[in-house]
């Protein structure tokens, strides 16, 4: 089955500069990989997603990128505020399986 | 507005319980999952469904069953709880086909086994 390896586990960053989180997955058959940020005390909830016949998709401050040769995909948060503050997870899914292997999530800290 | 509810938001109970977790939505997805989170580990799928006669497995089944009720419920059980079942659960919906696949999430459900 999928494996999905996320990196970095924590991550702080000052108010205002980029965080970038990566993630590996194993599975060569997997075209679909959502992000989902999940605030303290809540659900997760899908920030972004791409399909495997893209290589790039931004969403005003965030943006995903994906290298299907590597099989690696990242999540890049520019001009961070404290509300950016949350565990990410990224997530893999192959064809019409479409169940989702979730990485381990990232804790990331935006220092005021 | 169309959401995933599930009930209880937070339970105790004793290890060799029979416990329900439950689970409905409104979104008119078809297809329903249960996940457990865990610190350090992410999310990790124990039982989905595609429809009312579609049961399957997930990564860590053991110990869990569940029941689809109706397209809109998806109920999982602890058969007899232990204390390594303490865990912060999920049900999630999916609109794939119709959509990419991308997930939405229940309010959770924190369960403590003592």
């Amino acid at each position: 089955g999928e494996n999905v390896e996320q990196h970095p586990s924590t991550l702080s960053v000052q108010e205002g500069d980029s965080a970038v989180i990566k993630c590996t997955y194993s599975d060569s058959a997997s075209n679909y990989f959502p992000w989902y940020k999940q605030e303290l005390g809540k659900r997760p909830q899908l920030i972004i997603d791409i399909r495997s016949n893209v290589g790039e998709k931004k969403d005003q401050r965030i943006a995903v990128t994906l290298n299907k040769t590597a099989k690696h995909f990242s999540l890049h948060i520019t001009e961070t505020q404290p509300e950016d503050s949350a565990v990410y997870f990224c997530a893999a899914s192959e064809g019409s399986a479409r169940q989702l292997t979730f990485g381990s999530g990232t804790q990331l800290t935006v220092l005021p | 507005d169309a959401d995933v509810t599930q009930t209880p938001r937070n339970r105790i109970t004793k290890t060799g319980k029979r416990i329900m977790l439950e689970c409905s939505q409104t979104k008119g997805h078809d297809r329903m999952y249960w996940y457990r989170q865990d610190p350090g580990l992410g999310l990790r799928l124990i039982y989905y469904s595609f429809d009312v006669k579609d049961i399957n497995k997930g990564e860590i089944s053991d110990g869990y069953s569940v029941s689809r009720q109706a397209q809109a419920k998806f109920s999982l059980s602890l058969e007899s709880a232990i204390p390594n079942q303490t865990a912060l659960y999920f049900c999630a919906t999916s609109d794939f086909p119709k959509g990419q696949g991308g997930y939405t999430f229940g309010s959770g459900t924190r369960l403590t086994v003592v």
